[in-house]
């Protein structure tokens, strides 16, 4: 069974600062890796698609890093921004599977 | 294009109650999802459809639970004889298997309470 472990559960951070989240799973057969943010109370937006094929995707100030031998990715956050806060989310889907396994999730707090 | 939508945004029902929720995915999107979050936890998956076919279905979704997809558009969950664990936020995701990436567009989410 697939498991998805995020590390640390909660990280405050001054603003302007670079930061790493971090997001590891047991089963390396992965088909592709999404990392989300999801605002209090709200649903998920989605924030980068890495396929297992793919190391890393970049979109603006996110980059997501692929290590599918070791079971890690990790979403570097530069310059972060106090509208950065926000709970991270990684989710892998398997080969032939479609669904999403989810992380319990990093809640972000930047300090302004 | 606006996204994936869901209804009612809230819902508050006395436990032994059905509940249904609607899930309009973003139209060219064959597939969709259903998950369900509770506090502090990541979403789980309940079931998922190819268009209309419904193709797999979690453990988590007992007899309890129904979820349709009658024209391959919009989606219903139901569920019967409502309890207090049933308490959640439900989450609708879409995505097409036509363009590759393969990417789940989520909705707002429907958040369930049962007294």
């Amino acid at each position: 069974k697939q498991e998805v472990t995020q590390i640390p559960a909660a990280l405050s951070v001054p603003e302007g600062e670079n930061l790493v989240l971090n997001c590891s799973f047991t089963d390396s057969a992965i088909y592709n890796l999404q990392w989300f943010r999801q605002d209090p109370g709200k649903g998920l937006t989605s924030l980068l698609l890495i396929q297992s094929s793919q190391r890393e995707q970049t979109s603006g100030r996110l980059n997501a890093s692929l290590d599918k031998s070791s079971g890690r990715s990790t979403l570097y956050i530069a310059a972060s921004q106090p509208g950065d806060s926000a709970t991270y989310l990684c989710a892998v889907t398997l080969f032939g599977n479609e669904k999403l396994t989810f992380g319990t999730g990093t809640r972000l707090t930047i300090i302004p | 294009d606006t996204g994936v939508s869901q209804n009612p945004r809230h819902k508050i029902t006395k436990r032994g109650q059905n509940v249904t929720f609607r899930c309009d995915p973003i139209s060219e999107h064959n597939r969709l999802y259903w998950y369900r979050q509770t506090l502090g936890q990541g979403p789980e998956f309940l079931t998922y459809f190819q268009n209309e076919a419904q193709l797999e279905k979690s453990r988590l979704l007992s007899d309890r639970f129904s979820a349709e997809r009658p024209k391959g558009s919009f989606s219903t969950l139901e569920i019967q004889r409502t309890e207090q664990g049933d308490s959640a936020m439900y989450l609708c995701a879409s995505s097409s298997d036509l363009t590759g990436g393969e990417t789940q567009y989520f909705g707002p989410g429907t958040r369930l309470l049962v007294l």
